[in-house]
């Protein structure tokens, strides 16, 4: 099963930040937060991970709480490509290399 | 650097067929990760090979196989296709440690009629 739980849907309006929330409570010491999104029928497209500082690139900034069961993906300025089902997926340890638990993910609609 | 690529983009098979289906990671990733993903089931992960091994598998039955080559090149079987085999099988590679993202590649549409 998932470690995360994320809301089934959000909408945002084109121009603005999207934020994403993301619960994983259960996380371990040497776990990390991924970001994957995937747009309709694509392969999911990575966007940024992070362990307990706050991340940022050129896509989006994660913001990990400092008790580390909580982050916020945060998409600075959605546009309409943005739309796309976001996952939050909580990974680390050698036993589960390669392996990613993907949960139900949270649907991002852009809208202009 | 070219992405994952995947072969057949589309495939259609008859009940009890076996498919084949192929990989080509990132140039320089040594691990493959397999997943199939259904409306019903979402996205789930069938197998990891690193370095020609199968080095984490998930929970599907035995028609379920896989290989990589020494060019970390994999491929994925099924056999004795069930309707419920009707799916888009994604591969995703990696450099292969347990933090490293993995990239995905554009999924072979599978349906089994």
């Amino acid at each position: 099963d998932a470690k995360t739980t994320q809301p089934t849907s959000m909408d945002c309006a084109e121009g603005r930040a999207a934020n994403l929330p993301c619960n994983h409570s259960t996380i371990s010491g040497n776990e990390y937060v991924y970001w994957y999104r995937q747009i309709h029928s694509q392969g999911p497209q990575y966007i940024i991970h992070g362990l307990k500082n706050n991340e940022t690139n050129e896509m989006a900034s994660l913001i990990i709480t400092e008790d580390r069961k909580s982050s916020t993906l945060i998409l600075p300025h959605a546009t309409l490509r943005d739309t796309a089902v976001y996952y939050c997926i909580v990974r680390g340890g050698w036993s589960n290399t390669g392996k990613l638990i993907f949960g139900q993910g949270t649907t991002l609609q852009v809208k202009p | 650097k070219a992405g994952v690529t995947q072969t057949p983009r589309y495939l259609i098979k008859t009940r009890g067929q076996q498919v084949t289906l192929s990989c080509s990671p990132i140039s320089g990733h040594r691990s493959v990760s397999w997943y199939q993903q259904t409306p019903g089931q979402g996205l789930q992960f069938l197998f990891e090979y690193f370095s020609e091994t199968q080095r984490n598998k998930g929970n599907f039955p035995g028609r379920f196989s896989g290989r990589q080559f020494s060019n970390s090149r994999s491929e994925m079987n099924v056999s004795t296709l069930e309707l419920g085999d009707s799916a888009l099988y994604l591969c995703a590679s990696s450099q292969g440690g347990p933090t490293y993202e993995q990239y995905f590649g554009p999924g072979t549409r599978l349906t089994v009629t």
